[in-house]
């Protein structure tokens, strides 16, 4: 079982704003990091250390965090954003990395 | 631009050892931990591991009874071995590169194994 939960779907209306959350208890010692997977294709940077973009990601994506929950926020979401989403972070003794099981994001 | 292209067999049957290459092009080799993820069809993603370049290893406990990897600094190639695999094996494997803490920057393009007699 992941250490880290997410919801598995969202929708969202096209130019909302959506968040996806993902919890567990080591995210209140170790950074969470957010990927985004297209079917097909391999996963992809959006977010890393709670709240940093990597160059290229457009900035209607961030990201924050609050206790045990960290959330990928998405300011104006366009279609090209419907895809899966997957937060990361280390489990609770460090020493081993665990992926959220996915959130799936529509957007209609 | 770091690229990494990865090569293995795509079918297995039960009992037999999984084997993937990856080479790394471009950029830093030794500044990153060089990790194998996998994904079964439909599901989530699984952390399998990683290796750093003086041969550190880091093992998921959920397979470290069954996973080698290794790696070849001179070719800039790491590799992963997943012994007795079954069909719960199957999915795609991605081979990527870990930066620190959870910032996984690349990945490869991905490799499906499917484990079936």
């Amino acid at each position: 079982s992941s250490e880290v939960t997410q919801d598995p779907a969202v929708s969202v209306a096209l130019g909302q704003t959506v968040r996806i959350t993902c919890q567990g208890d080591s995210l209140r010692t170790y950074y969470a990091s957010w990927y985004q997977q297209k079917p097909g294709q391999a996963p992809f940077l959006v977010i890393y250390g709670n709240n940093n973009r990597p160059s290229g990601i457009p900035d209607r994506f961030s990201g924050s965090t609050s206790g045990n929950t960290a959330s990928l926020t998405i300011t104006g979401a366009q279609a090209e954003d419907e895809a899966d989403y997957y937060c990361t972070s280390w489990d609770s003794r460090g020493t081993r990395l665990v992926f959220g099981g996915g959130t799936k994001l529509t957007v209609l | 631009q770091v690229q990494l292209q990865q090569w293995g067999a795509g079918l297995l049957k039960p009992s037999e050892t999984l084997s993937l290459t990856c080479a790394v092009y471009g950029g830093s080799f030794s500044g990153y931990y060089w990790s194998w993820i996998r994904q079964p069809p439909g599901k989530g993603l699984e952390w399998i591991g990683e290796i750093n370049h003086s041969g550190s290893t880091n093992y998921n406990s959920s397979l470290k009874s069954r996973v080698t990897m290794s790696i070849e600094t001179s070719k800039n190639h790491f590799s992963l071995k997943l012994s007795s695999v079954t069909a719960a094996d199957t999915a795609v494997y991605y081979c990527a590169g870990r930066y620190y803490a959870s910032r996984v920057d690349y990945w490869g393009q991905g490799t499906l194994v499917a484990v079936s007699s």
